[in-house]
């Protein structure tokens, strides 16, 4: 297994276009997470799913973003008329989650390398 | 609402040792981490508490205080390598993270 991935690495678009991420977790990780994270700043949580169900989004999370995980195996973030505060690196995690006693299970994030996005 | 503080940047000597301090008010608690992410990388864990005390890992050992609210990741012998940036993260109920702005350490010869 490689690790998390994501694609594409980099985009660049114009103010108003619609951009589509894809990430593709760690086999058999039934956790995805998206965050945005922007320079100088630590990752911000957008949203994440449990197999296919998408079980929390953020209340920062316009309306304009829309992410989803079909098959409970990769995962696509879409950004609609995109605004120039979109600019960010896109970043993805997965996590192995669930144990025989809950409370102790910790949920290990793996990252990818996340989509560089820059809005122009 | 959630507020996770971290020193922004801090400098320490190759070979010694450097505590970096995180606290928080948050209204969920399943754990505190600690990533380590290089410039331009993704973050990599470091380390994980839910209970209160020490955990120890080779080089890098991490604190909690839940009753404070406090943690701190402690760097010893130190390598020019471990020039990063250092971030706290709380887990919510859901275990999503709320990450502070992290820490940028710069280890000098």
């Amino acid at each position: 297994d490689t690790g998390v991935s994501q694609n594409p690495r980099h985009k660049i678009t114009k103010r108003g276009q619609n951009v589509t991420f894809r990430c593709d977790p760690i086999s058999e990780h039934n956790r995805l997470y998206w965050y945005r994270q922007t320079l100088g700043q630590g990752p911000e949580f957008l949203t994440y799913f449990q197999n296919e169900a998408q079980l929390e989004k953020s209340r920062l999370l316009s309306d304009r973003f829309s992410a989803e995980r079909p098959k409970g195996s990769f995962s696509t973030l879409e950004i609609q008329r995109t605004e120039q505060g979109d600019s960010a690196m896109y970043l993805c995690a997965s996590s192995l989650f669930g144990g025989l006693a809950e409370i102790l299970t910790w949920d290990e994030q793996f990252f990818g390398p996340g989509t560089r996005l820059t809005v122009l | 609402g959630q507020n996770i503080d971290q020193p922004t940047e801090m400098t320490a000597t190759e070979g010694a040792i450097v505590q970096i301090n995180c606290t928080y008010q948050t209204s969920g608690f399943n754990g505190l981490f600690w990533y380590q992410q290089h410039a331009g990388e993704a973050p990599t864990f470091l380390s994980y508490n839910v209970l209160d005390g020490l955990e120890e890992k080779g080089r890098f050992s991490s604190f909690l205080s839940r009753s404070k609210g406090y943690s701190y990741l402690l760097l010893k012998e130190l390598q020019m390598k471990d020039s990063a940036s250092y971030l706290c993260a709380v887990a919510q109920s859901g275990y999503a993270l709320n990450f502070g702005k992290g820490t940028s350490l710069l280890v000098t010869p």
